[in-house]
């Protein structure tokens, strides 16, 4: 089946540093991939869709410069949380679509927990 | 516009009890919908799914069936196991292909 990874799985980090996360289809290419941010004991909340090779789309609220995405290869999107607070605390979770289904599926992958002291 | 509404959790069940887990959407035009299984720790997984009105989506004994009519999305399981023990999320995903998650609901199975 198709696979998406995360990496890292866990990260901490002191406010006001940046921290990447890095998205990869493993044994599909994506064409599409999506962010989501998930609030403890929340839903999952769209926070961009990224195109290979072309700028993200974000959603309504979700700050550009803050969350820096970029989607270079067909398998690999990278977001990267700049100048992190406590308040960017979350996990984050990307999906990739493409691969064997015809259905345009979504594939998730297994979520990083970012923690910013 | 669209969005999902799922019963609120904790769902504390026996094993070997009947699942229910609601969920009713709205949405413009015709959405497919799902339902995703999420472990401790871990990512969305998908469960199953139906793409159009009165499709049943079925996997691990889960099954759920697209309600046009009352707009819902329920998901059964006849019997449930410690295993089950998770948070399942409905959602659906519109005809721009964006998904709209519900708030999830945690269900704990006993021994």
């Amino acid at each position: 089946g198709a696979v998406v990874s995360q990496h890292p799985s866990w990260v901490i980090c002191k406010s006001g540093t940046s921290v990447k996360i890095e998205c990869r289809s493993l044994d599909f290419q994506a064409t599409t991939m999506f962010w989501y941010r998930q609030f403890p004991k929340q839903s999952l909340m769209l926070m961009a869709t990224s195109n290979e090779g072309s700028k993200a789309t974000y959603e309504q609220g979700v700050e550009k410069d803050k969350f820096l995405i970029n989607h270079a290869s067909l398998t690999l999107s990278t977001l990267t949380v700049t100048s992190a607070h406590p308040e960017d605390s979350s996990f984050y979770i990307c999906s990739a679509r493409g691969g064997p289904s015809s259905y345009n599926e979504q594939f998730f992958g297994p979520g990083t927990r970012l923690t910013v002291l | 516009g669209n969005s999902v509404t799922q019963m609120e959790g904790p769902v504390t069940l026996s094993e070997e009890a009947f699942l229910t887990i609601n969920c009713t959407y709205t949405a413009t035009g015709y959405p497919s919908l799902f339902w995703y299984v999420q472990y401790p720790g871990e990512g969305l997984q998908l469960l199953l799914k139906a793409t159009k009105a009165d499709d049943k989506g079925s996997n691990k004994g889960f099954e759920a069936t697209y309600r046009k009519e009352t707009t819902s999305f329920h998901l059964e399981k006849g019997s449930v196991q410690v295993s089950d023990s998770a948070v399942y999320f409905c959602a659906l995903l519109n005809n721009f292909n964006k998904f709209y998650f519900g708030s999830g609901t945690k269900l704990n199975v006993k021994p």
